[in-house]
């Protein structure tokens, strides 16, 4: 049964670039969320989307950021212009049920480093 | 609003001896608590959670936490420490009232010395 999985896992990109993260969620699990870590800090969420609906955008910035999940297919996380404070580990997390005692199951990460 | 506190950025000890990751917590309503734990260049890995009913929650690999509601604490615990657990540990809350994110702590990096 495998599980949240994240490609790429390491992207470089100069400035002004756009990068795109995507995430397979586990089999069965039709909510998603995504998270950034900041060296040395802890993890801050940004989106939380169900299949083709973006349920909570809190967390992400109103520019340059932007998120879906398709009927088909992984959801992605995509950065237009990257910029150096974008330089992250990018986490995807999926859950099976939006209940508030759910687990989310955490991918391996995609580490952005802009140039 | 959520928070999580670990008051404790680095925690050393001894193969063999008990350990303890602090955790402190505030929310509104009533928490939902969940600890993970980070290897390097790896993702989150769920440990235990608490969501209702006994305070001491087990885990996995032998991990287990103290829900203290007056203390507001949700501290992580192991009796054996192993090098092997040496790792990065996150504690994160969720207020039980709604469908608010996960909020988590700093993480509290745990060396294991053999």
């Amino acid at each position: 049964n495998a599980g949240v999985m994240q490609n790429p896992r390491h992207l470089v990109r100069r400035r002004g670039q756009e990068a795109r993260l995507r995430c397979s969620p586990m089999k069965g699990h039709s909510h998603v969320y995504w998270y950034r870590q900041l060296p040395e800090e802890g993890l801050k969420f940004m989106v939380y989307l169900q299949k083709e609906n973006i349920i909570d955008e809190s967390g992400m910035p109103k520019e340059r950021f932007s998120a879906e999940f398709p009927k088909e297919g992984p959801s992605i996380l995509r950065i237009q212009q990257v910029v150096r404070g974008d330089s992250a580990a990018y986490f995807c997390a999926s859950s099976l049920t939006s209940g508030g005692p759910d687990t989310q199951y955490f991918g391996p990460g995609t580490r952005l480093t802009v140039l | 609003a959520q928070s999580v506190a670990q008051p404790e950025d680095q925690v050393n000890v001894a193969e063999g001896n008990p350990l303890t990751v602090k955790c402190t917590y505030s929310v509104s309503g009533n928490p939902y608590l969940f600890w993970y734990v980070q290897y390097p260049n790896r993702g989150l890995q769920f440990l235990l959670k608490y969501i209702t009913g006994d305070n001491l929650v087990k885990g996995s690999y032998g991990f287990e936490a103290e829900f203290n509601k007056s203390q507001t604490s949700f501290h992580l615990k192991k009796p054996s420490a192993l090098v092997s657990d040496s790792a990065l540990y996150f504690c994160a809350v969720r207020d039980i009232g709604g469908n608010t994110p996960l909020v988590f702590g700093k993480g509290t990096r745990l060396s294991v010395i053999a």
